[in-house]
């Protein structure tokens, strides 16, 4: 399979702990994007870089939120004392510059659910 | 990016033709409309797009009203396994700036399959 993959699918976390997502784009493409999505709502942009730097971050993400792209390739998305608020599915997508009307590519997310 | 409206919810009997509508009146001319596809507990999945011609893939059909204020995604047999929520998106396509790839998502339609 060489979609974007995120791990883990789910994470279930107690009130207050940090949790660590990961996201590894589709091997050549250069753009990456976190989205958070609860229940009935479409997905809400969080942020975005284009090799390893962040370009715009949303007003959803938090100083508790953070995340990374240190090689230009998979991404980090950290979330610090986490709040039942923070229960959501984390998506992340990437797409290629250079190439007019690139669409974004989605992964299967990451379930989070906060206790 | 403009702001687009859907019917929350269409029916649609197996083998038949699924007619998903889209309204977009403050589309700007270099505004794409990109139709995604969430089904349940997956990352949305890319369909197709187009700017004002209509366009035709292996998976649908988009259709763009000459004005661009309206356009119908067509599932020409549509199958149990396309019950899901479909998002009509617009936006900007640049080289330019990177957030303009970003999508924003409304609620979409949620498109049930019946048998």
């Amino acid at each position: 399979d060489t979609g974007v993959s995120q791990d883990p699918r789910h994470k279930i976390t107690k009130r207050g702990q940090n949790v660590t997502f990961r996201c590894d784009p589709i091997s050549e493409h250069n753009r990456l994007y976190w989205y958070r999505q609860t229940l009935g709502q479409g997905p809400e942009f969080l942020t975005y870089f284009q090799n390893e730097a962040q370009l715009e971050k949303s007003r959803l993400l938090s100083d508790r939120f953070s995340a990374e792209r240190p090689k230009g390739s998979f991404s980090t998305l950290e979330i610090q004392r986490t709040e039942q608020g923070d229960s959501a599915m984390y998506l992340c997508a990437s797409s290629l510059t250079g190439r007019v009307n690139s669409p974004l590519h989605f992964g299967n997310g990451t379930r989070l659910t906060v206790t | 990016d403009a702001k687009t409206t859907q019917p929350p919810s269409m029916d649609c009997a197996e083998g038949r033709a699924a007619n998903l509508p889209c309204n977009h009146s403050t589309i700007s001319g270099n505004e794409y409309v990109y139709w995604y596809r969430q089904i349940h507990s997956q990352g949305p999945q890319y369909i197709i797009h187009g700017l004002k011609n209509n366009e035709t893939n292996e998976m649908a059909s988009l259709i763009i009203t000459e004005d661009r204020k309206s356009s119908t995604l067509i599932l020409p047999h549509a199958t149990l396994r396309d019950t899901a929520v479909y998002y009509c998106i617009v936006r900007v396509d640049s080289e330019g700036g990177g957030s303009n790839y970003k999508l924003t998502f409304g609620k979409g339609t949620l498109l049930t399959v019946n048998p």
